[in-house]
Order: C-alpha cells, then structure tokens, then sequence
C-alpha cells in the first residue's frame, strides 16, 4: 500500500544544474500535485494536474516544469536550479473532494 | 481569494493538558477544511475534514474540530496531549472546485 511515492529523497545541486523530481501514485487518483515547503511558510503550490493531459501553474511556479506522463506519474523538473529553490518538496494526489495524500517529501539543497 | 491564518506559530502544552489550535479561514463559499499533522522528516498526515453536515467532526488520534461559520474558524482540540502528539499542525481549505490552500502551520511543544 505504497500511496505516493517521490524520488529522490535527498539531492545536492550545483547552482544552474538540472534535476527531474519523480512522483507515483497507486491510488488511481486524477488529481496530483506539487508542493514547496519552507520555513514560516507553510506548502505552497508550484504546479497540479487535475486530470491526465492537463497542468497549471500555482503559487510559485517560476523556475519549475512538469510534466503529467501518465495518471500514475507526475514529474518536477528544475532546468536551472538557484539556491532560492532550496526546499522541502512534496508530491500530492487526491480523490474528488480536495482530500490530498502527500508523499514522504524531498530534501533539495542548491548551493 | 481563498486564505488560511493559524495565528499562533508554536504552542508549548503540558502533557496531559488539553490542546486547542486556532485556524481562520477566509473562502467566498461553503469550504471544505482539513486539519493535517507533519512529524519532523515526514509527510503530512490528514488528521480529520469538513466538507458538510455535523460541524463537530472527529479524526484520528484524538483529535476533533469544531466548525463555526460565524467565526471563519476550523479550531482543532484534543482533551488530554500526550508527548507524541508534538508535531507541526496545518489547517487547511478548499472546495471541489480549487486547490486547497494551506496556513502557516503551528508548531506543537509538549512539555513533561
């Protein structure tokens, strides 16, 4: 019963390298999402799907792609990375209703 | 635009005391509220939500919540904390037809 499940779990950059965030859900969700998290401020939206083929911007997304490959699948792609991109990440997905399933988290540091 | 205030970031609580944290939202209709708990190096954990019908809902651990739409206010409570309770607390809204947006967080210190 693996829910969502994100890779990898601990990354160093390089300031202006590049970096694929991947995410699964076996809960056959059509909704999955992208969250930042940071000191004082709480998650904050980059990006969501809310169906397969389909994506929006949130919060922040300056910085950020993504990519919906499949229902299972939602990957974030940083193309340049910048220390300000140093956060917690968290994959999410969720039923109908808004009832988000988060994923363990990501720890990116970008120096 | 829809906004979550928890406006307290840390709460120390004695153990065995009771706990109530604080959430005011701001939404332009019928919101659906969620409380979620966050253990350190974890993922968030749905604690208990709201979506409709009785304003008192109750969730896992203990927990409860008391929605007044009076006050704005999805205030969570627990009658007696125990030590593993001390996490960081998220209360969050949203409806069917937008993403949800989260407050701050509080964070939970409990003392012996």
């Amino acid at each position: 019963n693996a829910g969502v499940t994100q890779t990898p779990k601990f990354q160093v950059l390089k300031t202006g390298q590049s970096m694929t965030l991947q995410c699964a859900q076996d809960m056959n969700h059509n909704s999955m999402y992208w969250y930042r998290q940071d000191p004082g401020m709480g998650l904050r939206l980059i990006y969501y799907s809310a169906s397969e083929g389909t994506t929006d911007k949130g919060e922040v997304p300056n910085g950020y792609n993504v990519s919906r490959l499949n229902k299972r699948e939602f990957s974030l792609r940083l193309e340049s990375a910048a220390p300000s991109q140093t956060s917690v990440y968290f994959c999410a997905s969720s039923e109908e209703g808004n009832t988000i399933y988060f994923g363990e988290g990501s720890w990116l540091t970008v120096v | 635009a829809q906004s979550v205030t928890q406006p307290d970031i840390h709460i120390t609580v004695s153990e065995g005391a009771s706990l109530e944290l604080r959430c005011n939202y701001s939404y332009g209709a019928t919101p659906y509220l969620f409380w979620y708990v966050q253990s350190p190096g974890q993922g968030l954990q749905l604690l208990l939500k709201y979506f409709s019908g009785d304003t008192l809902v109750q969730g896992i651990k203990g927990f409860e919540a008391e929605f007044k739409r009076s006050q704005s206010s999805f205030n969570l409570r627990k009658p007696s904390v125990h030590w593993s309770d001390a996490a960081e607390y998220f209360c969050a809204v949203g409806s069917g037809y937008s993403t949800l947006t989260f407050g701050k967080g509080t964070m939970l210190l409990v003392s012996p």
